[in-house]
């Protein structure tokens, strides 16, 4: 089955700088791309998505990029604020298993002021 | 924004008891899941469901699970004999594979705790 590797586990960058997580899948049917936001007591939270036709894709101060054929992808969130503070989930769907997401492991994001 | 809702957000039962835990999915939705959260770990797949039977299930969902959608608006998980392990947050979410494609939307949570 599909597994999901994401690093770092905890992330701490001053505000205003840049932060990037990264994921690896195994699966190479995989072909959608989710990146969720979690904060404390609540729901995991789309904030955004890359399908494997799209190499890259931005919005607004946070990016995604995809390498299919290393099969890794990352997050970008740039000119960081205290709201970014949360955990983030990478995860996968695989078009093997084409009804269900895998999630990483999460990275909790901690932004200095 | 539409939104999946869950209820009770937080539920103590004791071990051993049955427990429901409702959802009310997006409501043009066809694909429902849970999914569950030990605290500070991952969010674990459990189950989806779609025309009205379980599409998969992970090696979690074990007999003393069961999922239902008694009618045209909610979606259930049951689990029929509460463990001290099954302490978690269970999350609901749906998905509308035609307009949006694969996105999964998560709602709030059901914060279990067994004792």
């Amino acid at each position: 089955g599909e597994n999901v590797e994401q690093h770092p586990s905890t992330l701490s960058v001053q505000e205003g700088d840049s932060a990037v997580i990264k994921c690896t899948y195994s699966d190479s049917a995989s072909n959608y791309f989710p990146w969720y936001k979690q904060e404390l007591g609540k729901g995991p939270q789309l904030i955004i998505d890359i399908r494997s036709n799209v190499g890259e894709k931005k919005d607004q101060r946070i990016a995604v990029t995809l390498n299919k054929t290393a099969k890794h992808f990352s997050l970008h969130i740039t000119e960081t604020q205290p709201e970014d503070s949360a955990v983030y989930f990478c995860a996968v769907l695989s078009y093997s298993s084409a009804s269900k997401i895998i999630f990483g492991s999460g990275t909790r994001l901690s932004i200095r002021p | 924004e539409p939104e999946v809702t869950q209820t009770p957000s937080h539920q103590v039962t004791q071990m051993g008891q049955e427990v429901i835990l409702r959802c009310v999915p997006i409501s043009n939705h066809l694909y429902f899941y849970w999914y569950r959260q030990i605290l500070g770990q991952k969010v674990e797949f459990l189950v989806s469901f779609y025309n009205n039977e379980i599409s998969e299930k992970s090696e979690i969902f074990d007999d003393q699970f069961s999922v239902e959608r008694p009618d045209g608006s909610n979606f259930t998980l049951k689990i029929r004999s509460t463990k001290l392990e099954d302490s978690a947050m269970y999350f609901c979410a749906s998905s509308d594979r035609g307009s949006s494609g694969n996105t999964i939307y998560f709602g709030e949570g059901s914060w279990l705790t067994v004792v």
